[in-house]
């Protein structure tokens, strides 16, 4: 079975930009969260979706917003870039809700 | 109270050692313990995962000691090899959620 898979890999933006990535969560799963990963702040997280529907968020601005389409893929979006939005982005999937979850290799965001 | 606290900060292990990572928690709402192993460019991935109402778990070389009155669970990686370097993260949640809380990580090098 194919892993997560998260699109772009590799993302270089200006600050004042949005920006949008794509996780597609392991075939058959149906759960899909997000997480942030800086050198300072460590493994954050932002926010789940499950069945469409966000169940929990993280504590982070109102620029950081995401969505689930009805066959599980998710994006996530960040309006009005800072520098401090550098970090890598995880996506992870489960099953179903609460259940153990598995992550993507990560998009890279680099806001310069 | 939804700190994980983690140690030591990177370890140095010869190989064929032991290697031992330490986590604490507060809320005593979460109720399970998955720790992960992430190599440099990749998401992390899940190693092993405990409940409260076992004091241990063992997978192969991983073994996992879980102490609830302490609040405290530890990683024991017996004969430790170089290709267990990498970087390691203990995580808590709550059945009600499945947002994980990360500890801080441990950045483990085993050397030949």
């Amino acid at each position: 079975k194919a892993g997560v898979t998260q699109t772009p890999r590799y993302l270089i933006k200006t600050r004042g930009q949005q920006v949008t990535l794509s996780c597609s969560p392991i075939s058959g799963h149906r759960s899909v969260s997000w997480y942030q990963q800086t050198p300072g702040q460590g493994l954050q997280f932002l926010f789940e979706y499950f069945s469409e529907t966000q169940r929990n968020k993280g504590n982070f601005p109102g620029r950081f917003s995401g969505r689930q389409f009805s066959n599980s893929r998710s994006e996530m979006n960040v309006s009005t870039l800072e520098l401090g939005d550098s970090a890598l982005y995880l996506c992870a999937s489960s099953q179903r809700y609460q259940e153990t979850q598995y992550f993507g290799p990560g998009t890279r965001l680099l806001v310069l | 109270q939804q700190q994980v606290k983690q140690s030591p900060q990177s370890l140095i292990v010869q190989k064929g050692g032991i290697s031992i990572i330490n986590c604490a928690y507060e809320n005593t709402a979460f109720d399970y313990f998955p720790w992960y192993q992430q190599f440099p460019g990749k998401g992390p991935a899940l190693l092993i995962a405990i409940r409260p109402d076992v004091s241990e778990k063992k997978e192969g070389r991983f073994t996992i000691s879980f102490n609830k009155s302490a609040k405290q669970f530890s990683l024991h990686i017996m004969d430790s090899q170089p290709g267990d370097s990498a970087t390691y993260f203990c995580a808590a949640t709550r059945t009600s959620g499945s947002r994980l809380t990360f500890g801080e990580g441990t950045q483990l090098t085993v050397n030949p």
